[in-house]
Formats: C-alpha cells, sequence, structure tokens
C-alpha cells in the first residue's frame, strides 16, 4: 500500500485565489513528520513546510498552511493568494519515526498551475 | 550559509561511459542521501549516509551504481558503465540529527540532470 497518495495530477487556480492540494498518508507509527516540498520547472525541490504528528496547531509558512487533519490521516497544502510564480509540482512527503530511520516517502506529486 | 551543492548541472554522456556526480552537503548536517527522479518511477532513495558511514543502499538500482562519502563536507554518486536508462534527475539532500524532529528535515540540492545517448 502506498504510503502516500496525492490524487491530483494537476490543478488549475486563478491568480489571488487560495488553491488546496491534498495528501493522505498511511501509517502506524504514533510519531511522524509531514512535509511538503515545490518544484519549479527549474528542477530544484524546495521545503515549504513541515507537521509534526503531536503538534497541535496547524502549521503556517507565510502564505503556505498545512491543514492536518490526523483523524483522517490528511495533510492538505493551503496556498493562499496564489501567484503565477506558484506555478510548480508539489511533493507532499512522511517520515515515520519508529526504527530510527527518518527516512521520508514521498507522493508523486500534483502539478499546479496558475492562470494570470 | 550556502544550500547544498551539486555538480554538475547538466551531465550528457554516451553510453559506457563512466559518470560521477558530486555533491556537498550543509555544513553540520550529519546524514546524505542520494534520490533519483523520473517520469515513470518518481523520486527514488538510492542509498543515504549518516556521519559518512552508507545505511541503506537497497535503493541502489545495480551494481553499476556506487556511493562514496569520504568526509563530511563531500559525496559522490558514480556510473559505471551508464546506460540510456540511467538518464534522470539525481538529487543529493542532507539533513540533521540534532535538536527537535525539524532538524531532521531534509533540503535538496539543485538536481545533476543526467542524460546518456
Amino acid at each position: 500500500a502506498q504510503k502516500i497518495t496525492q490524487t491530483q495530477p494537476g490543478m488549475f487556480v486563478q491568480e489571488k485565489e487560495a488553491v488546496t492540494l491534498d495528501c493522505t498518508y498511511d501509517t502506524s507509527d504514533p510519531s511522524y513528520g509531514l512535509f511538503w516540498y515545490k518544484q519549479p520547472s527549474s528542477g530544484e525541490m524546495i521545503f515549504l513546510i513541515y507537521q509534526g504528528s503531536y503538534d497541535q496547531q496547524n502549521a503556517t509558512e507565510g502564505r503556505y498552511s498545512l491543514n492536518f487533519q490526523k483523524a483522517r490521516k490528511s495533510a492538505n497544502l493551503v496556498i493562499s493568494a496564489s501567484q503565477l510564480g506558484d506555478s510548480a509540482m508539489y511533493f507532499c512527503a512522511m517520515r515515520e519515526v519508529s526504527g530510527g530511520s527518518y527516512i521520508p516517502t514521498f507522493g508523486r506529486g500534483t502539478s499546479l498551475i496558475v492562470h494570470p | 550559509d550556502a544550500g547544498v551543492i551539486q555538480s554538475p548541472r547538466h551531465e550528457v554522456t554516451e553510453m559506457g561511459q563512466e559518470v560521477t556526480l558530486r555533491c556537498k552537503p550543509i555544513s553540520g548536517h550529519d546524514y546524505l542521501f542520494w534520490y533519483r527522479q523520473t517520469m515513470m518511477r518518481g523520486l527514488e532513495l538510492l542509498i543515504y549516509f549518516n556521519n559518512n558511514v552508507p545505511i541503506d543502499d537497497s535503493g541502489m538500482p545495480e551494481d553499476r551504481f556506487s556511493a562514496k562519502m569520504p568526509n563530511a563536507s563531500f559525496s559522490t554518486l558514480k556510473i559505471q558503465p551508464s546506460e540510456p536508462r540511467d538518464s534522470a534527475v539525481y538529487f543529493c539532500a542532507s539533513s540533521s540529527a540534532s535538536g527537535s524532529s525539524r532538524g531532521r528535515i531534509q533540503y535538496f540540492g539543485a538536481g545533476t540532470r543526467l542524460s546518456v545517448l
């Protein structure tokens, strides 16, 4: 079974609108971390936001917020006030702590296109 | 502080040639990871090191692939001989085991785009 599922291969949003990118995960580990990365057309992988499984509040980093619903095992990325520069691939990842490996598993990504 | 530095950014070579990719992790990070990204398979972990020691190389596809980390500030991924199916983007990433769980965030280099003709 996949540990990280991103069901939206592609998303479109109008500039200045908000957009939600979906991510669901599967783990039995009580302690884990969730990440989102952005990969623009230039190719680099840019860390955006992190949420720990024991964090009480949803993580926020500027225009990025992580809608963490633990019971539903979802960790959706919300981008507010989209900008043209937000057009990119977005990857959700999870790192489980058990076993001490600390190695994240990545989803297949969602392509976001922001229209002017 | 400089991020993860990879070289070269682009590599074009012919089948059968040896290819060496290089990585300098973020200073102070004690974990280093090599990934391969393709459209078909997404992002795959090839190998990772902890304190310069290879911990898990189960993702290395074949004996043609080898990786070394001679010191805390340098790692190489070598493919010998290269084949067209090795064409991909290869990423190096590093992280720190110290501090809070946020310290374990992986930071990626810009990647090396390899084309084997």
